[in-house]
């Protein structure tokens, strides 16, 4: 089945600064990437997701890059901001059609 | 629009009790799925079901049961809690139709936090 992992675990900047996460996944058949913010007490929800045949998405501070050879894909925050420290877990959607999430990235933006 | 609504938000069980978690969704969605979330891990998906009357099995199954009578609500229930079984389960749904077609990503709910002594 499809396998995820999420680098690094722990990502603390400045405010102000960029923070990147990356994660790589198994099964050459996923085709669509997701990725998830999490506040404490919350459920997940979807900040932005990628498709197979598209290589860069932004939706304004946020820009998700997808490598489909190197079977990898980088979530970026430009001019991170206190809100934006949260746990964030990226999915992918292999042959089996179900997500197989990482393991959760905990951003802190330090002011 | 309440979107994904999961009952109880908390729940303490002794070990050997039985309980049902809720789950309802009124975005008339088609998919749905439990997932459970442990300390520092990700979400490992338990059952999902494709529409009223289907069910399939996840990753981590054992111990859980579920049923969709309707389409609107997926009850997961824990017959024998096990202290292994304490976590933070969530639900979600979704809208899917084919590849290529307009599909809904996951919504998801807040979550039910069980703990078994």
């Amino acid at each position: 089945g499809e396998n995820v992992e999420q680098h690094p675990s722990t990502l603390s900047v400045q405010e102000g600064d960029s923070a990147v996460i990356k994660c790589t996944y198994s099964d050459s058949a996923s085709n669509y990437f997701p990725w998830y913010k999490q506040e404490l007490g919350k459920g997940p929800q979807l900040i932005i997701d990628i498709r197979s045949n598209v290589g860069e998405k932004k939706d304004q501070r946020i820009a998700v890059t997808l490598n489909k050879t190197a079977k990898h894909f980088s979530l970026h925050i430009t001019e991170t901001q206190p809100e934006d420290s949260a746990v964030y877990f990226c999915a992918a959607r292999g042959s089996a059609r179900q997500l197989t999430f990482g393991s959760g990235t905990q951003l802190t933006v330090l002011p | 629009n309440a979107g994904v609504t999961q009952t109880p938000k908390f729940r303490i069980l002794k070990i050997g009790q039985s309980m049902t978690l809720q789950c309802t969704q009124d975005m008339n969605h088609n998919y749905m799925y439990w997932y459970r979330q442990d300390p520092g891990m990700g979400l490992k998906l338990i059952y999902y079901s494709v529409g009223a009357g289907i069910t399939d099995k996840g990753e981590v199954p054992n111990g859980y049961n579920v049923s969709r009578s309707t389409t609107e609500d997926f009850p997961l229930r824990l017959e024998l809690a096990a202290p292994s079984q304490t976590s933070v389960y969530f639900c979600a749904s979704s809208y899917w139709v084919r590849e290529g077609y307009s599909n809904q990503p996951q919504h998801f709910g807040d979550g039910t936090r069980l703990s078994i002594l």
